[in-house]
Parts: C-alpha cells; sequence; structure tokens
C-alpha cells in the first residue's frame, strides 16, 4: 500500500476486555511510532521502534499497554482490561530514518470503552 | 503532558486571509515540525525546521523558530478553505512531543 494502514478503524470494547490494535506502516520504514489522542488534544508519544527494537516505551501510561513489531514491520498495540480512561484515538506514524524526522501517519484506531 | 502550546487555540478566517499561528516550547530541541489534521483523519507533515535556522518557507507556508524564546510560528499566506484543519507543532527534544494544537476555520 501507499501509505501507513491501521486496523481496525473503530473498536469497541467492554471494561475489562483485551484489545489488539495493528499498524502496517509504509514498506522499508525503520521506524515506528504509536501515539494516543484524546479528543481535543494534541497526539502523545507512546513508543518507538528502530526495525524490531522498541527504543522507547517511556509514554506507555501503565502496563496493561503493551506493543510489539517482531519483525521489523507490521507492529501490535495490546491493551489489556481496558478502562474507560484509555478510550482515545491510537495513531501510528513511520519514518524512513531513525529519528524524529518527517512522520507518514495512519488514520488512526477510535477506541470506545464502555 | 505535552511540552507545547500553540496561541490561539482557534482561529476564523476568511478566504484570502493571512493566518498565523504561534507555538512555545519548554526545553532545547533538535528540531520543530508542523502537522495539519484534517477532521477524523490522520496528521500530515507540513514543515520540519531546525534548531540552527530561523525561517523557512515551503509554498504557502513560512515557518519561524527563534530558539532563545522557544516559539515557533507557522504562516499560512492567502489561505484557502481546504487549510481549514487542526495545526499541531511538534518538538524533537530526544523524544516527540506535540501541542495541543490551532483549529483554523477558513471561511469561503
Amino acid at each position: 500500500g501507499a501509505g501507513v494502514s491501521q486496523s481496525p478503524r473503530y473498536k469497541v470494547a467492554k471494561r475489562g476486555q483485551d484489545v489488539a490494535l495493528r499498524c502496517d506502516p509504509i514498506s522499508g520504514h525503520v521506524s515506528l511510532f504509536w501515539y494516543q489522542q484524546a479528543l481535543g488534544q494534541g497526539p502523545e508519544f507512546l513508543t518507538y521502534f528502530q526495525n524490531e527494537a522498541q527504543l522507547d516505551k517511556s509514554g506507555l501510561p501503565s502496563d496493561r499497554f503493551f506493543a510489539e513489531r517482531p519483525e521489523g514491520s507490521v507492529s501490535t498495540l495490546k491493551i489489556q482490561r481496558t478502562q474507560q480512561e484509555d478510550s482515545a484515538v491510537y495513531l501510528c506514524a513511520s519514518s524512513q530514518r531513525t529519528d524524529y524526522n518527517e512522520q507518514f501517519f495512519g488514520p488512526g484506531t477510535r477506541l470506545t470503552v464502555l | 503532558s505535552q511540552q507545547g502550546e500553540e496561541d490561539p487555540q482557534a482561529l476564523s478566517i476568511q478566504e484570502g486571509e493571512n493566518a498565523t499561528m504561534n507555538c512555545s516550547y519548554k526545553t532545547s530541541i533538535n528540531n520543530l515540525q508542523w502537522y495539519r489534521q484534517n477532521s477524523g483523519r490522520g496528521l500530515v507533515h507540513l514543515i520540519l525546521i531546525r534548531s540552527n535556522e530561523r525561517e523557512k518557507h515551503s509554498g504557502r507556508l513560512r515557518v519561524t523558530l527563534d530558539t532563545s524564546k522557544k516559539s515557533s510560528s507557522l504562516l499560512i499566506t492567502a489561505s484557502r478553505a481546504a487549510d481549514t484543519a487542526s495545526y499541531f507543532c511538534a518538538t524533537d527534544a530526544g523524544k516527540f512531543y506535540f501541542g495541543s494544537g490551532t483549529k483554523l476555520n477558513v471561511k469561503p
């Protein structure tokens, strides 16, 4: 595909359920980022991968959040035992470079926890 | 928490007018970037300015950076209705921080 894709686009979960959000970056992009965006706010950094290595996970809000990129391409963000405060749009971005230069964003997954 | 703050939070102008948005940040940076987000869609990278640069142009966009004041501005000249979106500054300070955004409405 030409751009970053994310699935599902929308997810409704009951409180306590586990969810998995997928990101397909642009082919060949080394860096992959996850962000959380609350309504009316700017995105907040969650975690960063360079190839398969998770170099920074300091933005993950709790140990219920886990991200992986096992083959250095597709990434999955998993949230265990979802809470209402996890409701947000989760954005994935990829970049050709190994730093925070131009990032290409996917459309996001809107998670609603009831 | 977010490092950047945009000002104003919202801006409404007529088509053809110029729009200026400001961004302030707190720590030393490697670069500062501006992104646009249309309603319900992903972010699009507009322009990057490095910490040793003071001004940069791209089409109808002009970005300035004042590292002594820890501030940046984005000027959109001759605005169009299609420029209606939220605009975010983002700073690379070893970690990557987005500001809270400016909502721009360009009336046709």
